[in-house]
């Protein structure tokens, strides 16, 4: 089955830097790949998800890049603001159009970001 | 904008007891799942649904767990005898509207704990 490695495990930078978390997966099969941020105690929020047609997509502060050849996949967060720190997952999925199941997420470790006001 | 709601939000309940968390999917929703997340670990599949019957389980989704649809809304995840390992965050999201029927939706979560 898919496996989802996430590095690194905890990021600490200082507001207005750059922050980079990258993922690899094992499933070649696998073509959508979702983020989730997560604060203390609450449910995994989307903040970003890219499609295996796809190379680059942002949103704002944010981007994802996927690399299929080498199954990897990065979040890109630029100006980092305190109210960014959280756990940030990432995710692999086979979304199975028209078919019966969109398919089950498989989670990376998570990444603890912090940012330093 | 519409959200999963879970409940109950917390759960103690004794080693062997049965317990059943409950969810309310996005309305239209199709697709529904359980993860479980145990404290300080990453969130973990159990099991998918859709056209009231299982489309997916994972090895942790065990002959004591069942998922029912009993209504037109309701989403249920059983324990049949909790065991201590089983305390963890339960997660239920929903999926499949329009053209982005893959993205998934978490609810806040039940956080059950097996004394």
């Amino acid at each position: 089955g898919e496996n989802v490695e996430q590095h690194p495990s905890t990021l600490s930078v200082q507001e207005g830097d750059s922050a980079v978390i990258k993922c690899t997966y094992s499933d070649s099969a696998s073509n959508y790949f979702p983020w989730y941020k997560q604060e203390l105690g609450k449910r995994p929020q989307l903040i970003i998800d890219i499609r295996s047609n796809v190379g680059e997509k942002k949103d704002q502060r944010i981007a994802v890049t996927l690399n299929k050849t080498a199954k990897h996949f990065s979040l890109h967060i630029t100006e980092t603001q305190p109210e960014d720190s959280a756990v940030y997952f990432c995710a692999a999925s086979l979304a199975n159009a028209g078919g019966t199941s969109y398919g089950k997420l498989t989670f990376g470790q998570g990444t603890i970001l912090t940012v330093h006001p | 904008e519409p959200e999963v709601t879970q409940t109950p939000s917390h759960q103690v309940t004794q080693m062997g007891q049965e317990v059943i968390l409950r969810c309310v999917p996005i309305s239209n929703h199709l697709y529904f799942y359980w993860y479980r997340q145990i404290l300080g670990q990453k969130v973990e599949f159990l099991v998918s649904f859709y056209n009231n019957e299982i489309s997916e389980k994972s090895e942790i989704f065990d002959d004591q767990f069942s998922v029912e649809r009993p209504d037109g809304s309701n989403f249920t995840l059983k324990i049949r005898s909790t065991k201590l390992e089983d305390s963890a965050m339960y997660f239920c999201a929903s999926s499949g509207t329009g053209g982005r029927q893959e993205t998934q939706y978490f609810g806040p979560g039940t956080r059950l704990l097996v004394l």
